[in-house]
């Protein structure tokens, strides 16, 4: 079975320094896997994904994730925080015999002055 | 973002009342979703719909009804509800295609609903 598990719960950084969320998973082939963000009373954004191409992801608003099948992780970075990048981040898997994605407990991200 | 559009944002109702949610999507999608994201738990996935067949419950109350006429369309219908159904209600949609693939799915903004 797939499952994922982002180990922190909360993140705090200054705005200008880098941002590391990170995100472990479990999957008895390739994954399918995302990385979700969730401002202040909004819906889901998609940040970005990886399906099984290039194992560095870009994705919007200058976040980036590596997928690192030997550590089974797919941590999220960003190399300077912005204000704006305050908010819950989820890292998802896709389950391929469920059909559903797996989503972590997420992680707030605190971005300070 | 406005692929996925909710409706209301917020909703505040009595145990014995009957609301209903709704979600539209402008994606072109076929596949549409309703998660429930409470406090403190991750997203629970309640309800999916595939070329508006429902394929998925996960065992929810029947208090949640869900309803998809076609495919850019989806609702929860709500009767009786309790206070610990107040939660935030997302709806997402995305393309499935042959073999059951993924895929990635577009949330909308979500239905605050509280439960009095």
């Amino acid at each position: 079975a797939q499952s994922v598990t982002q180990l922190d719960s909360h993140v705090s950084v200054s705005e200008g320094t880098p941002v590391l969320l990170r995100c472990n998973y479990s999957s008895s082939y390739s994954p399918s896997l995302f990385w979700y963000v969730q401002h202040p009373n909004k819906g889901l954004q998609l940040l970005l994904k990886y399906t099984s191409a290039a194992t560095l992801v870009k994705g919007i608003n200058g976040f980036e994730a590596e997928f690192k099948k030997s550590e089974t992780s797919f941590h999220l970075t960003k190399p300077s925080a912005h204000m704006s990048d305050a908010a819950e981040y989820f890292c998802v898997v896709f389950s391929g015999n469920t059909g559903k994605l797996i989503f972590g407990q997420g992680t707030t991200l605190q971005v300070k002055p | 973002e406005t692929g996925v559009t909710q409706t209301p944002r917020h909703l505040v109702m009595g145990m014995t009342n009957k609301k209903s949610l709704k979600c539209e999507q402008h994606l072109g999608h076929n596949a549409m979703y309703w998660y429930k994201q409470s406090a403190k738990k991750p997203l629970e996935l309640m309800f999916v719909y595939s070329l508006e067949e429902r394929v998925e419950n996960n065992s929810v109350p029947s208090r949640f009804s869900p309803e998809c006429p076609n495919s850019s369309h989806l609702f929860l219908h709500l009767h009786t509800l309790q206070p610990e159904d107040s939660a935030l209600y997302l709806c997402a949609s995305s393309q499935v295609v042959g073999g059951g693939g993924l895929y990635t799915q577009y949330f909308g903004p979500g239905t605050r609903l509280t439960v009095l």
